[in-house]
């Protein structure tokens, strides 16, 4: 199956300082989404990217699908930013929507 | 949130014993998924569903069956729970209509099997 990879695995910023986050994946896909968990367990959607970029307020993100990879940019970060971040894939075919997670992503952002 | 809640939001159960996990959606959504977190795994799929008693199984499926008799709910059931089923179980609906589209997940149940 597809294989996703996310990197770094952890990242520890002061407040203000800007990040980029990485996903890899082994294969073509159909789906790409970015979530937020934050420190109460809540999967917060950010993005829904399978190709191009998009932003949202202080976070953007972009899919170069044709190498396989994803970016998620969080500019001025902020203690609430504090988290785990995960890439998901979907790679199409039958197998109806199944997203393959990454490991994730573990941000601290200190004050 | 698109909905969705899920109960119990924490369980403590004793190895051996049958456990139902419930999802209940408000807005008819055709897709929803069951997955597990775990340190280490990150999230992986146990069960899905693409309509009413149409469902199928994901890449941890082993003692574990769902059942979806209605569009807004869809249940997990641990047949005779294990220690290694301790987890948190998120369920997650697709609202586009079509599979593989943005999917939103619920708040989570917290399983511990002693």
């Amino acid at each position: 199956g597809i294989q996703v990879e996310q990197s770094p695995p952890d990242l520890i910023l002061q407040e203000g300082a800007n990040s980029t986050l990485r996903c890899n994946f082994s294969d073509s896909v159909n789906n790409l989404q970015w979530f937020h968990q934050n420190p109460w367990g809540q999967l917060i959607n950010l993005f829904y990217i399978p190709s191009g970029t998009k932003q949202n307020g202080r976070l953007s993100a972009t899919t170069v699908a044709t190498e396989r990879y994803s970016l998620l940019y969080i500019s001025s970060s902020q203690t609430t930013d504090s988290g785990v971040y995960f890439c998901a894939v979907y790679a199409g075919g039958t197998s109806y929507g199944k997203l393959t997670f990454g490991q994730g992503t573990i941000l601290t952002v200190h004050p | 949130d698109a909905g969705i809640t899920q109960s119990p939001r924490h369980k403590v159960t004793e190895t051996g014993t049958p456990v139902t996990l419930r999802c209940h959606q408000t807005e008819n959504h055709r897709y929803m998924y069951w997955y597990r977190q775990d340190p280490g795994h990150g999230l992986r799929l146990i069960h899905y569903s693409y309509g009413v008693k149409d469902t199928d199984k994901g890449e941890v499926s082993d003692g574990y069956s769902v059942s979806r008799s209605k569009t807004e709910d869809f249940l997990l059931t641990l047949e005779s729970a294990t220690s290694s089923q301790t987890s948190v179980y998120f369920c997650a609906i697709s609202t586009s209509g079509r599979a593989g589209e943005t999917q939103y997940f619920g708040p989570g149940t917290r399983l511990l099997v002693l």
